[in-house]
């Protein structure tokens, strides 16, 4: 089992419309966790840090189901260049940059 | 202020030869770190740089790759004999210190072996 799983999509959805992305990690350690944004042939971007209370900005909100062990991101009133793959990213215990794992994205776009 | 930088963007090379990729981190990083992303897969760790101290080489996938890093900025990835399974795009990163998911990174070098 990957330790961080994520649907790969893609999901198409019209402007305009709320979409929501979840990601699975399977060892329940796992103490933070991180949405990236990667545009096509660019970089990863951080978009947002996920904390256990949920947050929230702006159109995004990241909640983190520790009993569940997913996160998710919710996207209202998406936008064309929301178009984008996002990331989900999990720092497992001991935290360090051999315990941080990317899952292989969920690739999302606005369709006008 | 300047971004995390790397060079070169696009490097094509046959199979057998050497490669070295650059990376310039954001200044005032002090970890480094060089990951590697292939098509329709996610982000593989290779190598971690914190400081003077000695790397993370936990997930470099071969002793044909090694990492330097001059002066504690300037990091340099070395593959030695490419492999054809070897193009992917290598992405550096830098963040203030062990930062675990807050990584700033640079554009990634795109290197195809024929």
């Amino acid at each position: 089992r990957k330790e961080v799983e994520q649907d790969p999509g893609p999901f198409n959805v019209p402007e305009g419309a709320t979409v929501a992305f979840n990601c699975t990690y399977s060892n329940s350690a796992s103490q933070s966790f991180f949405w990236y944004r990667q545009d096509c042939r660019k970089e990863p971007k951080l978009l947002m840090s996920v904390y256990s209370s949920g947050n929230e900005d702006g159109r995004f909100t990241a909640q983190l189901n520790r009993a569940s062990q997913y996160i998710s991101l919710l996207i209202r009133d998406s936008k064309l260049s929301d178009s984008a793959t996002y990331l989900c990213v999990v720092n497992m215990r001991p935290a360090g940059a051999n315990n941080l794992f990317f899952g292989t994205g969920t690739r999302l776009t606005v369709i006008p | 202020g300047a971004g995390v930088s790397q060079s070169p963007s696009n490097k094509v090379t046959e199979k057998g030869k050497d490669v070295e990729l650059r990376c310039d981190p954001i200044s005032g990083h002090t970890a480094l770190y060089w990951y590697r992303q292939s098509l329709g897969q996610g982000l593989e760790f290779l190598i971690y740089f914190q400081g003077n101290s000695a790397p993370d080489k936990s997930g470099l996938p071969s002793d044909r790759f090694s990492a330097e890093r001059t002066g504690g900025s300037v990091s340099t990835l070395t593959i030695q004999r490419t492999q054809q399974e070897d193009s992917a795009v290598y992405l550096c990163a830098s963040s203030k210190r062990l930062a675990g998911g807050l990584q700033y990174f640079g554009p990634g070098t795109r290197l195809t072996v024929t």
